[in-house]
């Protein structure tokens, strides 16, 4: 496989579940981003990961947690969501994490809080 | 903080006329300027990226201008096709920032 793959492609959940949502680049790319598409709002960026580190935390609510184990995988953890956490939610790699190069986007999951 | 503005939000047009995409943002300290598109329910593809020393970028019928000093950049499609039908977004990077997205435009190319 190439590019950026996310899964799952949809997911619904209730408020108290737990769940991941799972993000692989097979670009060789050195950076990770989290980001939150809601209807009729611009993309907002969640998280950042740059060589494995959290470089930059757009003050998202705790019950979102990222993890990346390596500079390959991303994952963002969901526990005790709001109906209005329902979004698409993207992840996107990058050669480097300072903004100077393209980002290159999965196809997102999208998700839905009952 | 940084906004970035899209006009118009939704544009349909018939299939073969040049069209123009604008994008506004309110700092002009930028290091990068970058068009995406976005098909319905699907991730985002970078169209094109422009330096802040730069004016333009061309890729095959799409052409990316960039005026910093006014905080203004265009993304212009030649001879629109059915297959352009997709909503264009617009992002700016500041320097060692994140990318900040405009709410993007709609775009319908009837055939």
């Amino acid at each position: 496989e190439t590019g950026v793959t996310q899964t799952p492609r949809h997911l619904v959940m209730g408020m108290t579940n737990k769940k991941s949502l799972k993000c692989e680049q097979h670009l060789g790319h050195n950076a990770m981003y989290w980001y939150k598409q809601s209807a009729k709002k611009p993309l907002e960026l969640m998280f950042v990961y740059s060589l494995e580190e959290r470089v930059e935390n757009n003050s998202v609510p705790s019950r979102f947690s990222p993890e990346c184990p390596n500079s390959s995988h991303l994952f963002l953890h969901l526990h005790t969501l709001q109906p209005e956490d329902s979004a698409l939610y993207l992840c996107a790699s990058s050669h480097t994490g300072d903004g100077a190069d393209t980002q290159y986007f999965g196809p997102g999951t999208r998700l839905t809080v009952l | 903080k940084q906004e970035v503005t899209q006009i118009p939000a939704a544009l349909s047009v018939p299939e073969g006329e040049n069209l123009v995409l604008n994008c506004s943002f309110t700092d002009s300290a930028i290091y990068n300027l970058q068009w995406f598109r976005q098909d319905p329910g699907k991730g985002l593809t970078s169209l094109l990226l422009i330096q802040s020393s730069q004016r333009e970028q061309t890729s095959g019928r799409l052409n990316a201008s960039l005026d910093k000093s006014s905080g203004r950049s265009t993304l212009y499609i030649a001879a629109s096709q059915p297959g352009d039908s997709a909503t264009y977004l617009c992002a700016v990077v500041a320097y060692g920032n994140k990318l900040v997205f405009g709410a993007g435009t709609i775009l319908r190319v009837k055939s």
